[in-house]
């Protein structure tokens, strides 16, 4: 069966500073990644998309940026936090497009200080 | 643009007392929709995926019902342990992947 792992579960980091979220998925191959965010009392917003190893996509311009160094870990980077990136950060996986189910990580809440 | 609008924001509930929750969708060209459950806290949980109108599925005292604008997740004789906030996304191919589009959610809350 399949796990999706987040880590850290939370992180409070003052503002300016850098950022580093990991997410690694087991028991799949090339599974597409994503990257969201939920901020308090709003939906999910989808930040990042990798369909392959080095192939990123981005969904909304911010102070963030992803990468994936291997099939299944994608990673979400800052180099300088900003309040506004306080929230709910969720990495999900599928195998494909279309209505294939995303599976969610169980997140990481980050409060920028 | 696609818009997915769910109601209530919240809903309070009497342990057995049964309702139901909306999901409305204007999308074009539909391929399915989500029901999501998530608990305070962690991620969410992959509920149901309905594909046409008329579909149902059921798990336990939850019934989602999809037609061509809406989808209802009917919750019969809950459970304090229903107690969750209930999401519904409808997916949209994009370059190999795929983008959900949520709603707000519902935040229901069961009482003993």
């Amino acid at each position: 069966s399949q796990t999706i792992h987040q880590w850290p579960a939370t992180l409070v980091q003052p503002v300016g500073s850098p950022l580093s979220l990991e997410c690694t998925v087991e028991g799949t191959s090339n599974p597409n990644l994503y990257w969201y965010r939920q901020a308090a009392g709003r939906g999910l917003q989808l930040l990042f998309y990798s369909v392959g190893i080095g192939q990123i996509s981005s969904e909304v311009p911010q102070n963030l940026s992803a990468s994936r160094p291997q099939d299944r870990q994608f990673i979400l980077s800052s180099k300088k936090l900003l309040l506004s990136d306080s929230g709910f950060y969720l990495c999900a996986w599928n195998w494909g497009g279309g209505a294939d189910t995303q599976y969610f990580g169980p997140g990481t809440r980050l409060t920028v200080l | 643009e696609d818009q997915v609008t769910q109601s209530p924001e919240a809903l309070r509930l009497q342990e057995g007392e049964s309702s139901s929750l909306n999901c409305s969708y204007t999308v074009s060209g539909l391929r399915g929709l989500f029901w999501y459950r998530q608990d305070p806290g962690k991620g969410p949980e992959f509920l149901f995926t309905l594909y046409s109108a008329g579909e149902e599925k059921e798990k336990e005292r939850l019934k989602a019902t999809l037609t061509k604008k809406e989808s209802f997740l009917h919750i019969t004789a809950p459970k304090p342990e229903d107690s969750a906030t209930y999401l519904c996304a409808v997916p949209r191919e994009f370059q190999g992947a795929q983008k959900l589009v949520f709603g707000q959610g519902t935040r229901l809350t069961i009482n003993p």
